[in-house]
């Protein structure tokens, strides 16, 4: 499966600041999404990271909040914008279409905001 | 709205076999079914995926029914280290939609 480096792996930010998240993959996929998993939930889907165009983003997620690029098929970042507390969770992006069936996930990010 | 439903939680001795069930009652006739772990701080990681009958590799088995509408993940002789949480999911085998995921099964192995 397709190997992903996330970074940061953590960070703690002050309110009111943005911090943008990478996710990079060691070889090209056709998928990439973007998810957050709040302390103690399980994962809900943020966006879909599109090559090339504006992401697609689930109900409740908007890209003035958490704007996303993904400028080739081995690379996106996540930005969270304007941080507030509620926003302290894990972030993960996951890839789909490498070689054979399967989502890979990365390690994530853990944002602490205070 | 997460297309399966799970347990929440289960406990085990360590040795005991777990089986964990998963409901998908609208699976459509082109998912396949594939159960994720995910460790505290980690990631989640496939464990394995199957469309009917049944399913085994190193870690685990699934069993699938012929209707599909439920599978059967099976670990077998579980130890601490299989404490995690279990997601079942269905999705089509490209990966070309996002995983929807529910609220998982939280396993519990005690010595």
């Amino acid at each position: 499966s397709a190997v992903i480096s996330q970074k940061p792996s953590r960070d703690i930010c002050q309110r009111g600041t943005s911090l943008t998240i990478q996710c990079q993959v060691d070889s090209q996929v056709t998928m990439m999404f973007w998810y957050r998993q709040q302390p103690g939930q399980s994962l809900t889907l943020i966006a879909t990271a599109n090559q090339g165009s504006e992401a697609t983003y689930e109900s409740g997620f908007v890209i003035d909040k958490f704007p996303i690029s993904r400028p080739n098929l081995t690379f996106s970042t996540l930005t969270v914008s304007n941080m507030s507390p509620e926003d302290s969770s894990i972030y993960l992006c996951s890839v789909t279409g490498h070689l054979n069936y399967g989502y890979t996930f990365g390690s994530g990010t853990r944002l602490t905001v205070v | 709205l997460a297309k399966t439903t799970q347990p929440i939680s289960m406990d085990s001795y360590e040795g005991q076999e777990v089986n964990i069930t998963c409901s998908h009652n609208n699976i459509a006739t082109n998912d396949y079914i594939t159960w994720y772990q995910q460790f505290p701080s980690q990631g989640p990681r496939f464990i394995i995926q199957g469309y009917k009958t049944k399913v085994t590799n190193e870690v685990a088995s699934l069993f699938i029914p012929a209707d599909r509408k439920s599978s059967t993940l099976s670990l077998p002789r579980v130890s601490l280290s299989d404490t995690a949480v279990y997601y079942c999911l269905v999705g089509d085998k490209a990966g070309n939609t996002p995983l929807v995921f529910g609220k998982g099964t939280r396993l519990s192995v005690i010595a």
